[in-house]
């Protein structure tokens, strides 16, 4: 079975700056989907980033950007330019391709944003 | 476009009510999940549907939870009898998935269930 581990509860950063949030997963397959979520305090859950295994270049939206390391299984989210609607629980998300379409989430990463 | 729409947004009820959380999918999509919230668990899958299908309902916890698709635009979800331990936010999520293609989740925005 796939597992997401994130190991850092809880991250701050000053507003406009730059901050990385790690997400490590196991996997043995060799395609799949990865994904970083947002839960602001109003509890939606909002997709921010999305990456397939097969491709190499790393995704970006915006300010946000991955770092997908598909050797070491790791999927960092690097938020650039801080902003206090930043602040939320982010959550990185696993997708099998062979196992159907469900999710697996991590424990999740609560980022607070200094003004 | 209307997103993922659950219904109620918060229940509060006593211990053994029967409990029915709603949601409607996104048109066009194919496919439903079932998540449960809570401080303890995290994020956890309890059912998903594919063409109205339930294709995996191994996290649901036990016999007291059952979920349907009356129709390929809604779904419900149903505990009964209802615990205390069941209380947790419920997200209900539609996603799109075809033969080339394989679309993202889309979240409603959640019931918080508390039972007392």
């Amino acid at each position: 079975a796939q597992t997401v581990t994130q190991s850092q509860p809880e991250m701050s950063v000053q507003e406009a700056e730059t901050v990385t949030l790690s997400c490590t997963y196991d996997t043995s397959e060799s395609d799949y989907y990865l994904f970083w979520y947002k839960q602001p305090p109003s509890r939606q859950m909002i997709l921010v980033i999305r990456q397939e295994a097969y491709k190499q270049q790393n995704a970006t939206e915006n300010r946000f950007s991955v770092n997908f390391q598909k050797a070491a299984k790791s999927f960092s989210l690097k938020i650039s330019d801080s902003q206090l609607g930043d602040a939320a629980m982010y959550f990185c998300a696993y997708r099998s391709l062979e196992y159907g379409n469900k999710l697996v989430f991590g424990a999740g990463t609560i980022l607070r944003v200094k003004s | 476009d209307a997103g993922v729409i659950q219904s109620p947004r918060h229940e509060v009820t006593e211990m053994g009510q029967e409990v029915t959380l709603r949601c409607k999918l996104i048109s066009g999509h194919n496919s439903l999940f079932w998540y449960r919230q809570t401080m303890m668990r995290g994020l956890e899958l309890l059912i998903y549907f594919n063409n109205n299908v339930p294709i995996d309902d191994s996290g649901m916890p036990e016999d007291r939870f059952s979920a349907k698709m009356p129709n390929a635009s809604f779904s419900t979800l149903k505990i009964q009898p209802s615990e205390p331990r069941d209380s947790a936010v419920y997200f209900c999520a539609s996603s799109f998935k075809g033969a080339l293609s394989n679309q993202p989740q889309h979240f409603g925005d959640g019931t918080r269930l508390s039972i007392l």
